[in-house]
């Protein structure tokens, strides 16, 4: 079982420009979230996927979007690129069982840095 | 909201003996999820243990335990017998599970542990 899988592990992108990273969960697993977590600091949710629509969203803006395909893997996407948006970016999968979700596991995140 | 507090940034510890990593939240709901989560220079979150808040019983993982006092809402995590493979960022994690525990996960600012050979 390969576990939860990003990529890529490192990029650096220019003020304004966009970036969009991937995820692909881990096996048997149908829900994905992202987290956001800055240097020092914990991570912070960025949304929720689960059957290919947004189902929960945290205090983050509409530069952040997403998208999870039939085969339950993800994107991260982020608009407009800030210096502030510099942080490791990471997925979480986890299952949904009986109206319940699984605890969730964690890729080796993608480390942004924004110049 | 939901707001998870550690208030510890950094504890030391020598190795094979006892740490206590401390927790507090702040909620009112009464159904939801507590997790330690391990994080080493790998960058990984690793699930250290969980606790049901409905259940009274102390999760115990081999080495890691809890007190899980739900009245202070206080979560902390007990690693007996340290060991250098421990050394790591600790994140206190709350999940609510009231609609169906799709929640996403409300961490902590982490405390880094040390351990000292």
């Amino acid at each position: 079982d390969a576990g939860v899988t990003q990529s890529p592990t490192h990029l650096i992108k220019t003020r304004g420009q966009q970036v969009t990273l991937r995820c692909s969960p881990k096996s048997g697993h149908d829900t994905v979230s992202w987290y956001q977590q800055a240097l020092g600091q914990g991570p912070q949710f960025i949304f929720q996927y689960y059957e290919e629509e947004e189902r929960q969203r945290g205090n983050f803006p509409d530069r952040f979007s997403g998208h999870q395909f039939p085969n339950y893997s993800s994107e991260l996407n982020v608009n407009a690129l800030l210096l502030g948006d510099s942080a490791l970016y990471l997925c979480a999968s986890s299952l949904e069982t009986g109206g319940f979700s699984t605890e969730a596991f964690f890729g080796q995140g993608t480390r942004l840095t924004v110049v | 909201a939901q707001t998870v507090t550690q208030s510890q940034p950094e504890m030391s510890v020598q190795e094979a003996e006892t740490v206590t990593l401390s927790c507090t939240y702040d909620t009112s709901e009464s159904d939801y999820y507590l997790f330690w989560y391990k994080q080493p220079p790998s960058r990984q979150m690793i699930l250290v243990i969980r606790q049901e808040a409905y259940k009274q019983q102390n999760a115990t993982e081999n080495r890691f335990s809890v007190n899980f006092q739900k009245a202070a809402k206080s979560f902390s995590l007990k690693i007996s017998d340290s060991q250098l493979g421990d050394a790591a960022m600790y994140f206190c994690a709350y999940r609510s599970n009231q609609g169906g525990g799709a929640d996403g996960l409300t961490f902590g600012k982490g405390t880094h542990l040390i351990i000292q050979p």
